[in-house]
């Protein structure tokens, strides 16, 4: 299995314009994560799909975020307008069981820089 | 406040050394993970412990679960310069009556192993 894969890999980008960070999980994998690395907050929860279906999007910043997940085998995550403050890693992360004894598997994640 | 509190947040030793890393709250929980992240790579999961006193050990590499499923340690032994990473620990959040949960984590140790 390849794993969780992200692209792309690195983005830089100027304030203002839309980015759109993709996931494709691992096949078989029924929920999928969103999380959010900087030094001073550490790993965020943004958003879990379950069965392509959000389930808990309490952690997305602001209105300029959505994710969406057509279907079983990919998803994404757009900010729209960026701002330097949304400068992270970016993080996917897939599990057949949501938290509990299963643990997630990570992508190599997005550095994202809007300058 | 952190739900987890993870100490110390850095550890700089030499190959050959013992660390303990230590991962705490005032909550207990049903399960706690360990996982560790190298450089510009996402997290990897590297043991789950379920039940109270419960001690797994992985190579060189030692995981205790405290008895009041509260807390954790990590020690490893004989250090050697792969080892070198930050070390989360991460919780499950169960919502009421459910069986979902989402990874909480700590902010994580980063250790630095010299040759």
């Amino acid at each position: 299995d390849a794993g969780v894969i992200q692209s792309p890999r690195h983005e830089v980008t100027e304030m203002g314009q839309e980015v759109t960070l993709r996931c494709k999980p691992i096949s078989g994998h029924d929920y999928l994560f969103w999380y959010r690395q900087t030094m001073m907050r550490g790993l965020e929860l943004l958003i879990y799909f379950n069965n392509n279906v959000p389930i808990d999007d309490s952690g997305m910043p602001e209105d300029r975020f959505s994710a969406k997940m057509p279907n079983a085998s990919f998803s994404t995550l757009k900010i729209q307008p960026s701002e330097p403050r949304d400068s992270a890693v970016y993080f996917c992360a897939s599990s057949f069981r949501a938290g509990g004894n299963y643990g997630y598997t990570f992508g190599s994640g997005t550095r994202l820089t809007v300058v | 406040t952190q739900l987890l509190e993870q100490s110390p947040q850095f550890l700089s030793i030499q190959e050959g050394e013992n660390l303990t890393v230590y991962c705490n709250s005032s909550s207990v929980f049903s399960s706690l993970q360990w996982y560790r992240q190298e450089p510009g790579e996402g997290p990897v999961l590297l043991v789950t412990v379920v039940t109270g006193g419960e001690v797994k050990k992985l190579k060189r590499l030692t995981f205790q679960f405290g008895d009041a499923r509260k807390d954790s340690s990590l020690h490893i032994t004989a250090a050697q310069p792969g080892d070198t990473g930050l070390y989360l620990c991460a919780v499950p959040l169960h919502a009421g009556g459910t069986s979902y949960g989402k990874l909480t984590f700590g902010q994580g140790t980063i250790l630095t192993v010299h040759p």
